[in-house]
């Protein structure tokens, strides 16, 4: 698993509660990835960042924030949690250093939004 | 949309017979990769393949890449009930990786 980590590893949510989704590796990997899950939909990226304070938004970014203060963790936020956010969130880091390269991904987190 | 769409859907195998998995995408890459996710994990990275190459193996199996045709095809030699999991074509579409939708193998002992 290239050393990454998630929790939590299952949520259960309200409508309209933030939540906040960890991603922790252990090797200084500079790329991280959030991806969600969903049936009919494949794997979609929803923000990437390339270091320390650098992040960027992916396909399927809206209601959802990021942070990266230290190199070993990746914060997904989601500000008001929705229906539509249920889902199998991933996180992936790009481990041979180029940002479109072979990924590794951590366990999945799955939050249900009621 | 997706950039890589593979095919079939689903396939059915016995144990010790090959798989084939194809995948085609849309516009001019840099990369092809695969990936294999069994059930509630991750995804596995599999196998790198650039555009420059036809062929590359790893172990019982075998990726091949036509640029002109825009697809690839995955093999996977003997199959083992292992091997049952849903197997990712994924793309470098810009400045991101941008997976296909899976295809289900199932193996039958």
């Amino acid at each position: 698993d290239a050393g990454i980590t998630q929790s939590p590893r299952h949520k259960v949510t309200e409508t309209g509660t933030p939540v906040t989704l960890r991603c922790h590796q252990t090797e200084n990997h500079r790329y991280m990835y959030w991806y969600r899950q969903d049936p009919g939909h494949g794997l979609r990226l929803i923000h990437y960042s390339y270091g320390v304070k650098d992040t960027d938004k992916g396909e399927v970014s809206d209601g959802y924030s990021v942070s990266r203060s230290k190199t070993e963790d990746f914060l997904l936020t989601l500000e008001s949690a929705t229906s539509s956010q249920t889902s199998v969130y991933f996180c992936a880091i790009s481990e041979s250093g180029e940002p479109l390269g072979e990924q590794y991904f951590g366990p999945g987190t799955r939050l249900t939004v009621t | 949309s997706q950039q890589g769409e593979e095919d079939p859907q689903a396939l059915s195998i016995q144990e010790g017979e090959n798989a084939t998995m194809n995948c085609s995408y849309k516009t001019s890459i840099n990369n092809l990769q695969w990936y294999r996710q069994n059930s509630g994990r991750g995804l596995v990275h599999l196998i790198l393949i650039r555009s420059n190459e036809r062929e590359k193996h790893s172990g019982r199996l075998r990726v091949t890449l036509d640029t002109s045709k825009k697809s690839s095809s995955l093999l996977i030699t003997a199959s083992r009930a292992a091997d049952t999991a849903s197997y990712f074509c994924a793309t470098d579409s810009g400045s991101r990786l941008t997976f296909g939708e899976g295809t289900q193998l199932t193996v039958n002992p």
